[in-house]
């Protein structure tokens, strides 16, 4: 069974970086998935970050595409989010979430999603 | 940027009803592109339906998915007491790749 599970500091001062890491179980991330990050801010819907493949590949929101970076580092299986000069704006919950496209079935949609941690930016 | 509207926000209906939840795009787009999923306070977000009809592994098949162009709906059948909870659509491939509905509470009466 297949688990993600984001971890990180839960509150940031405005101008800092948020990094936060999925941790992966039941699969390899060199898997052929794609890797994703999906937030939400509250009263607010789901927002696309950005994805990554595990040869390093990725594709972001260009919304976010200045202030954000996504690694993946598959020795630990894991991959992880960061996120330059943030502010109230984006406190959310963040989710990591598997893009469930396989060579067999087309998906277009997140199969499996971590349950979500939440970030505040405040002084 | 298409957007994703979801109606109604808000949805009360009793155990054994049957629920009705729209999702439309501003542009139209293509059936295999369209996702529901289920959200549930504290819990990781379920994938409910892909390619706008097709059922995840393990969904019951009281929640069935339809619509084309820009007009997609959910629907679950016989409501239970575990059904209740926020929905969500979600459309792939546009830029942003993934874009959301704002979602639709679905709440007992």
């Amino acid at each position: 069974q297949v688990q993600l599970q984001e971890s990180g500091p839960g509150l940031l001062k405005p101008s800092g970086t948020l990094s936060l890491t999925c941790a992966v179980s039941g699969d390899s991330i060199s898997s052929s998935y794609w890797w994703n990050w999906v937030r939400q801010p509250p009263g607010k819907g789901l927002e696309w970050i950005g994805e990554i493949y595990h040869t390093g590949s990725t594709n972001y929101n260009p919304s976010f595409k200045s202030r954000v970076t996504i690694s993946v580092d598959k020795s630990k299986n894991q991959f992880s989010l960061k996120l330059t000069s943030v502010t109230a704006a984006d406190t959310a919950v963040y989710y990591c979430a598997r893009d469930g496209n396989t060579v067999i079935q087309a998906v277009y949609a997140f199969d499996i999603w971590g349950q979500g941690t939440m970030v505040t930016v405040s002084s | 940027e298409i957007v994703l509207t979801q109606s109604p926000g808000t949805l009360s209906l009793s155990p054994g009803e049957r629920a009705t939840l729209s999702c439309r795009t501003s542009q139209s787009i293509s059936s295999d592109y369209l996702a529901w999923y289920q959200r549930k306070p504290g819990l990781a977000p379920r994938l409910i339906i892909f390619g706008a009809s097709s059922r995840a592994s393990g969904i019951p098949d009281r929640f069935s998915g339809s619509g084309s162009g820009t007009d997609f709906t959910l629907t679950i059948n016989r409501l239970e007491p575990e059904d209740f909870a926020v929905y969500f659509c979600q459309q792939y491939g546009s830029s942003p790749l993934y874009i959301f509905g704002q979602g639709t509470k679905l709440e007992i009466k």
